[in-house]
């Protein structure tokens, strides 16, 4: 099993919808949890973080949920510009960033 | 925010050739970096970590030998792919990590890759 699993993609959506993914870890004592951003040949960059109680920055809300150990990213109003591959990542207790295969969301006109 | 720059950013070389990879941070200390590789329509795999003045640790699978990590000061860390062959063909990004609050919450931060090809 992998360490981190993501939804597979790809996502093909209309401008303005709802869309979400799931992430799944299977390390109990992980610490840290994040959703990153990919365009296509470039590197990741942070979305934003995920905190216990939830938190939103936004069109973007991030949750957790550490009895089922899943993680979720919601994009509301979904834009253009929000084509990319989202990647769920882990902090582990050694400090170990452990990537998810990622998401491919494709948001059309 | 912080930046990371990497050197090259594309390289092209032969076969049996050694390629260096060069990873700065720009305007802050990281006392830990690291290294991952990314083929094409997969997640980034980390590679190796590294901390400033001791020896990386190495994930499993990946061979100490050919893939050399130099984490001299606390802004540079340099990778050398030794002998390289067609399958090292990869895009390798570096991280830096600078420790964000007092909580000892981390940020890490990624250079912009470096696409290397071997023929």
């Amino acid at each position: 099993r992998k360490e981190v699993e993501q939804d597979p993609g790809p996502f093909n959506v209309p401008e303005g919808a709802t869309v979400a993914f799931n992430c799944t870890y299977s390390n109990s004592a992980s610490q840290s949890f994040f959703w990153y951003r990919q365009d296509c040949r470039k590197e990741p960059k942070l979305l934003m973080s995920v905190y216990s109680s939830g938190n939103e920055d936004g069109r973007f809300t991030a949750q957790l949920n550490r009895a089922s150990q899943y993680i979720s990213l919601l994009i509301r109003d979904s834009k253009l510009s929000d084509s990319a591959t989202y990647l769920c990542v882990v902090l582990t207790g050694g400090f170990k960033t452990i990537f998810g295969a990622g998401t491919r969301l494709f948001v059309k006109a | 925010g912080a930046v990371v720059s990497q050197h090259p950013s594309r390289v092209i070389c032969k076969s049996g050739t050694s390629v260096k990879i060069e990873c700065r941070s720009l305007d802050f200390q990281a006392t830990t970096m690291f290294w991952y590789r990314q083929f094409p329509k997969q997640s980034l795999m980390l590679m190796a970590t590294s901390n400033e003045g001791s020896k990386a640790t190495y994930e499993q699978g990946v061979e100490k030998d050919k893939f050399l990590i130099n984490h001299a000061s606390l802004t540079l860390s340099t990778l050398t792919v030794t002998s390289a062959h067609p399958e090292d063909s990869s895009f390798y990004i570096c991280s830096a990590r600078e420790k964000w609050d007092t909580s000892g919450t981390y940020e890490q931060y990624f250079g912009p890759g470096t696409r290397l090809t071997v023929t």
